[in-house]
């Protein structure tokens, strides 16, 4: 199975400030041949189901606001929040789908300072 | 309304059965694969089970492999999750999800969640 990290576990960001995730598969999850990144960024909210925020690595989902954006390839990613807002309070999970079973990281818990 | 909400969670014993459901609503609910999601306490985001829109195509996580089956009824817009022998360490959350993908083999991320139903096992 391809094992999936985050660093930090968690952050404390001020408000209006960047925050960036880091996420590394244990293998490429680059197609080649299509020149796809096979990851997807999830935030989990307190008491709410997760949603997601970008898929293939760097497209956003709709209705995502454009202060979340995400970069990376082959084995290394990363999601950032530009200015953070206090509803983007969250942990923040990344998961690839190239090879089943499709697989998370541990979530990286994203606070206020 | 766009949404999937699941039922069926409780508190069972140890090698006992649950019926998980996963109601669709607002979206043609049999062009799409479902995925379940489980989370076990204060803790992260572990894939279960899918099937595919038409009900071929089911997976399993190695754990629940001869376990848990899946499946969906698509004129009840409903999909399954039988889940036997339950053990302590199936606790959580499940949630069931949508597949981003119509039709085909599915994309495998997901963009519709629901909130959950809470499944604990113990003795």
């Amino acid at each position: 199975d391809i094992v999936m990290t985050q660093s930090p576990d968690s952050l404390g960001v001020s408000l209006g400030e960047r925050a960036t995730i880091n996420c590394k598969s244990s293998q490429n999850i680059l197609y080649s041949s299509r020149n796809q990144n096979y990851l997807a960024w999830y935030q989990q909210k307190p008491g709410q189901p997760p949603k997601l925020l970008i898929y293939w690595a760097s497209t956003r989902a709709s209705g995502v606001p454009d202060r979340f954006s995400g970069s990376g390839s082959g084995t290394d990613f990363t999601l950032t929040i530009s200015s953070l807002q206090a509803e983007d309070v969250a942990v923040y999970y990344c998961q690839q789908y190239y090879i089943p079973p499709v697989t998370f990281g541990p979530g990286t818990k994203v606070d206020v300072k | 309304q766009v949404q999937l909400v699941e039922s069926g969670g409780g508190v069972v014993r140890p090698g006992t059965s649950l019926r998980l459901s996963c109601v669709g609503s607002g979206f043609t609910f049999r062009g799409y694969g479902i995925h379940w999601v489980r989370q076990a306490p204060g803790k992260g985001l572990e894939w279960v089970a899918s099937l595919a829109h038409d009900g071929s195509n089911k997976r399993y996580v190695d754990t629940v492999k001869g376990r848990f089956i899946v499946s969906r009824d698509n004129s009840k817009n409903t999909v399954y999750l039988e889940m036997n022998g339950l053990r302590p360490e199936d606790t959580g959350v499940y949630h069931c999800a949508k597949d981003e993908t119509v039709y085909g083999e599915g994309a495998w991320y997901f963009d519709l969640w629901g909130r959950g139903t809470l499944v604990s096992v113990s003795s």
